[in-house]
């Protein structure tokens, strides 16, 4: 596709409840980013995978917090039972490579969760 | 681990006249600089990059920034901004060899008439 989607780009939910976040990213794409936007706390990195595995899941905040990635492309965020501190814009980010080299991650416009 | 600072959470300025926005990072290797732009409500959108090279850097926009390795910033410069440039400016630092992105927490750039 053109760019990286993210859908919802809405979600309102009640405490408690699980929320699944999808980021579908550049066709081609191999690497591909979690990133969590808040007040307060900024830009803060969530997860990382390089094809199908996730070689750093180190900001993932708590075990409530999971991803998946299939195929080597779209990607699924998932919340259980969320609490009202989850509320916070989720970014997806994919570049063409992974590894720490020169390559350019670029964003999805973001879903906008809010917990209730 | 790698820390980015944005001293100010907001610069005002009148439209026409130059900017700066600081970024100052902290790190023990050897990093790539980026800056990224947010519009209101949309995402991330680069506007430049240091890898190696120049030390100083043309972006979109007119933008450029100055790599400063002996004081470890990477200010944002525009000669002249225009009422457009209003969003939110992130400066952001990769360790060479990680994929991860460290950001800092932003600068609002509000452009008056």
């Amino acid at each position: 596709g053109a760019g990286v989607s993210q859908s919802p780009s809405n979600k309102v939910t009640e405490k408690g409840k699980d929320v699944e976040l999808r980021c579908d990213p550049i066709s081609g794409h191999t690497a591909l980013y979690w990133y969590r936007q808040s007040l307060g706390q900024g830009l803060e990195f969530l997860i990382y995978f390089q094809g199908n595995s996730a070689p750093d899941k180190s900001g993932l905040p708590s075990d409530r917090f999971s991803a998946e990635r299939t195929g080597g492309s779209v990607s699924t965020l998932t919340i259980q039972r969320t609490q009202q501190e989850d509320s916070a814009v989720y970014l997806c980010a994919s570049s063409l490579e992974g590894g720490g080299g020169a390559e350019t991650q670029y964003f999805g416009p973001g879903t906008r969760l809010l917990v209730l | 681990a790698q820390s980015v600072t944005q001293l100010d959470s907001q610069v005002p300025v009148f439209e026409e006249a130059p900017v700066e926005l600081r970024c100052n990072y902290s790190s023990s290797v050897s990093v790539y600089l980026f800056w990224y732009v947010q519009y209101p409500n949309q995402g991330l959108q680069l506007l430049l990059k240091y890898l190696s090279g120049s030390t100083l850097v043309k972006g979109i926009n007119g933008f450029e920034a100055e790599f400063n390795k002996s004081q470890t910033s990477f200010h944002l410069r525009k000669p002249s901004v225009h009422i457009s440039d209003t969003a939110e400016y992130f400066c952001a630092v990769r360790k060479s060899g990680y994929s991860t992105l460290t950001f800092g927490k932003g600068t609002m750039l509000l452009v008056s008439p």
